[in-house]
């Protein structure tokens, strides 16, 4: 099975860095994908790693660390848009390739 | 079109009847899923579909709810003899083949549904 965890809430302020922790266990690793849901809309897209190491995207980076089995996502310069949930999804490697989502976490811009 | 497009957006019932839901994935995309949300909740796999192979069933509650896809294109969600307790937001996602890029998922706006 699947295991994976995030926090339930986070809280920063306007300008600040956070960094979003996600921990999974699974078998078959092949991929872990962040997604940004604003409330009321659908997931979308935010980065993808599979292999270890630091992708950058703008203000969002996501790190992996496959034999800690575990990924952040940091988001600089934040902004009052920022505000929503952010979810951390594992894909198998089998001959089905699921992509299983953590519960999420729900992200607070403080003036 | 271009996107994922799921019907009805909002679909309101009563407890015991059955309810169809539809999921018109992007064109060429070879995976489709569904997943529900309760409402403040993360997204709960139910089904997964990948081209011509036996669909992975392993999310869905229980035997009132099934799913179809024909070929690579569209999808069904049916929930017979609704209940209160399956009130949630129904989202659908596609993505091209493992292999050929990330593969991401790319959702449709997800059907509402409420059972009173």
């Amino acid at each position: 099975g699947q295991n994976i965890d995030q926090p339930t809430e986070m809280t920063a302020t306007e300008g600040a860095i956070v960094q979003i922790n996600c921990t999974y266990q699974t078998s078959g690793f092949n991929g872990l994908f962040w997604y940004q849901q604003h409330a009321g809309e659908a997931p979308t897209f935010l980065s993808y790693n599979v292999l270890d190491g630091l992708e950058e995207k703008g203000r969002f980076s996501s790190f992996l660390s496959r034999s800690k089995g575990y990924s952040y996502l940091l988001l600089k310069e934040l902004q009052m848009k920022d505000s929503a949930s952010y979810l951390c999804a594992v894909r198998r490697y089998s001959s089905a390739s699921k992509i299983i989502f953590g519960s999420g976490t729900r992200l607070s811009i403080r003036p | 079109g271009a996107g994922v497009s799921q019907s009805p957006s909002n679909k309101v019932t009563e407890k015991g009847k059955d309810v169809e839901l539809r999921c018109d994935p992007i064109s060429g995309h070879t995976a489709l899923y569904w997943y529900r949300q309760r409402l403040g909740q993360g997204l709960e796999f139910l089904i997964y579909f990948q081209g011509n192979s036996a669909p992975d069933k392993s999310g869905l509650p229980s035997d009132r709810f099934s799913a179809e896809r024909t070929g690579e294109s569209v999808s069904t969600l049916t929930i017979q003899r609704t209940q209160q307790e399956d009130s949630a937001v129904y989202l659908c996602a596609s993505s091209s083949e493992p292999g050929q890029g990330s593969g991401e998922l790319f959702f449709g706006e997800g059907s509402r549904l409420t059972v009173l």
